[in-house]
């Protein structure tokens, strides 16, 4: 059964500070999905990352892929208020119409 | 394109009632997911088809059940409402082509089940 696995669960940081959350998968994929989720609000796309070594930016988020050591980073460079959110990585498998399995979440919160 | 659309957004529903989720999309996607998210975790996949008159189960399709009779529609249906069954539900629809694919997102129906 294919694990995700995100990690730090809760990420508390100030303004203009660089970090990055980590997602782990366990079984081969190659499609890899960043998602980010508002309080009370539906997912939002934020990155799809189809092939190893793939690097993906838009804003202060950065998003990797590694499929041979099954991890996908996303790096927040210089955080401001606004990107504080729930981050959620997703693989994709074959099984149950190309499913995504989604890793727990990552709950953002940046300080001014 | 207003894309996934899902309604209601809100509902309380009593132990033991049965109603239906609505889901509607507009982009003539073939595949379409029903998706729970309990408080504090990841979406879980309940049941998903990959055209009209095809449906198949996810992991944790008890208690549920689906139809797809067009391809823009994919209702759930809750039979016998129990208080696990409290939740938010996402719809999703699937496009793909050659570079891959994207799944879409409606906005969530928050069921509470009392």
């Amino acid at each position: 059964e294919l694990k995700v696995e995100q990690n730090p669960l809760f990420l508390s940081m100030q303004e203009g500070k660089n970090y990055t959350i980590y997602c782990n998968y366990s079984t081969t994929s190659d499609r890899l999905y960043w998602y980010r989720q508002d309080p009370g609000k539906s997912l939002e796309s934020l990155f799809v990352l189809l092939s190893n070594g793939a690097v993906k930016q838009e804003g202060r988020l950065m998003a990797s892929l590694d499929t041979k050591a099954r991890l996908s980073t996303l790096h927040i460079t210089a955080a401001v208020h606004d990107l504080s959110a729930t981050y959620f990585c997703a693989v994709a498998i074959m099984e149950y119409g190309n499913k995504l399995v989604f890793g727990a979440g990552t709950i953002l919160r940046v300080k001014s | 394109n207003a894309g996934v659309t899902q309604t209601p957004k809100f509902r309380i529903l009593k132990i033991g009632q049965s109603m239906t989720l609505q889901c509607t999309q507009d982009m003539n996607h073939n595949y379409m997911y029903w998706y729970r998210q309990d408080p504090g975790m990841g979406l879980k996949l309940i049941y998903y088809s990959v055209g009209a008159g095809i449906t198949d189960k996810g992991e944790v399709p008890n208690g549920y059940n689906v139809s797809r009779s067009t391809t823009e529609d994919f209702p759930l249906r809750l039979e016998l409402a129990a208080p696990s069954q409290t939740s938010v539900y996402f719809c999703a629809s699937r496009y793909e082509d050659r570079e891959g694919y994207e799944q879409y997102f409606g906005p969530g129906t928050r069921l509470t089940v009392t």
